[in-house]
C-alpha cells in the first residue's frame, strides 16, 4: 500500500481537462515537503512531468500544471490529447520513513 | 544528453544475490545524487535507494536495508546495486535515476534508464 493515495484511473474526452490527486500525511506532503509528477508512457520508463509542486521541465506542454495545498497536491491536464494516455505518478518525501514516496499511480484513459 | 544504461537484470533464485549496473553519461556524474526506484508489473513505483554525489552518503528504504548495498565509481561514470539475499517480492523492473533538488529531503528525479528486469523465483 502506498503513502501517497491517488485515484487508480481518471478519464476524459479529447479536450476536456481532468485532475489527479495525490493525498498524503502530516509527515510527509502535509509536513511542507515537495510534490513531484511523472508521466510513464506505456512500456516505457517515468518522465518528469512537474517539479517542485508546480514546476514544469522544458519540453513540457503547459497543459500540464500542478498545485499543492495542505496535505494534497494535484495535477492537471487541460486540452486532453489521445497522447497523455498514460499512468501519472506523484512523489514526494517522508520524514517518518527518511525517505522518498510515491503514489501508486493513476491510469489515465483517453476516450 | 543525459544518457543512463541499466544492466545487470535477470533470473535468480531466492536467497541469491544479482548485482546491477547504471552507465551514465551527458551530465557530470560525479556533481549528482543517483536512486534506484523499483516497479512490480503493473503496479507503482517503490523507491529503493539513494547515494549522495560523492557516495559518502546512502540511504534505503525499510524493505531493502540490511540486504542491498548502493555505491558508486565516478572514476567510470557508474551507479551499482548490490543486491544479497533476495526475496520473491524483489521481483520487479528496477530503474536507476538521476536525483536533483536543492535540498536532500527535496530530490526528484529528472531522468530516468530503461529499466532491467529482477526476477527472484526457483
Amino acid at each position: 500500500q502506498s503513502v501517497l493515495t491517488q485515484p487508480p484511473s481518471v478519464s476524459g474526452a479529447p479536450g476536456q481537462r481532468v485532475t489527479i490527486s495525490c493525498t498524503g500525511y502530516s509527515s510527509n506532503i502535509g509536513a511542507g515537503y515537495d510534490v513531484h509528477w511523472y508521466q510513464q508512457l506505456p512500456g516505457t520508463a517515468p518522465k518528469l512531468l512537474i517539479y517542485d509542486n508546480s514546476n514544469r521541465p522544458s519540453g513540457v506542454p503547459d497543459r500540464f500544471s500542478g498545485s499543492k495545498s495542505g496535505s494534497s497536491a494535484s495535477l492537471a491536464i487541460t486540452g486532453l490529447q489521445a497522447e497523455d494516455e498514460a499512468d501519472y505518478h506523484c512523489q514526494s518525501y517522508d520524514s517518518s520513513l527518511s525517505g522518498w514516496v510515491f503514489g501508486a499511480g493513476t491510469k489515465l484513459t483517453v476516450l | 544528453e543525459v544518457q543512463l544504461l541499466e544492466s545487470g537484470g535477470g533470473v535468480v533464485q531466492p536467497g541469491g544475490s544479482l548485482r546491477l549496473s547504471c552507465a551514465a553519461s551527458g551530465f557530470t556524474f560525479s556533481t549528482y545524487a543517483m536512486t534506484w526506484v523499483r516497479q512490480t508489473p503493473g503496479k507503482g513505483l517503490e523507491w529503493v535507494s539513494s547515494i549522495g554525489g560523492g557516495g559518502g552518503v546512502t540511504y534505503y528504504a525499510d524493505s531493502v536495508k540490511g540486504r542491498f548495498t548502493i555505491s558508486r565509481d565516478n572514476s567510470k561514470n557508474t551507479l551499482y546495486l548490490q543486491m544479497n539475499s533476495l526475496r520473491a517480492e524483489d521481483t520487479a523492473v528496477y530503474y536507476c535515476a538521476k536525483g536533483k533538488g536543492m535540498t536532500t529531503s527535496g530530490w526528484f528525479f529528472d531522468y530516468w534508464g530503461q529499466g532491467t528486469l529482477v526476477t527472484v523465483s526457483s
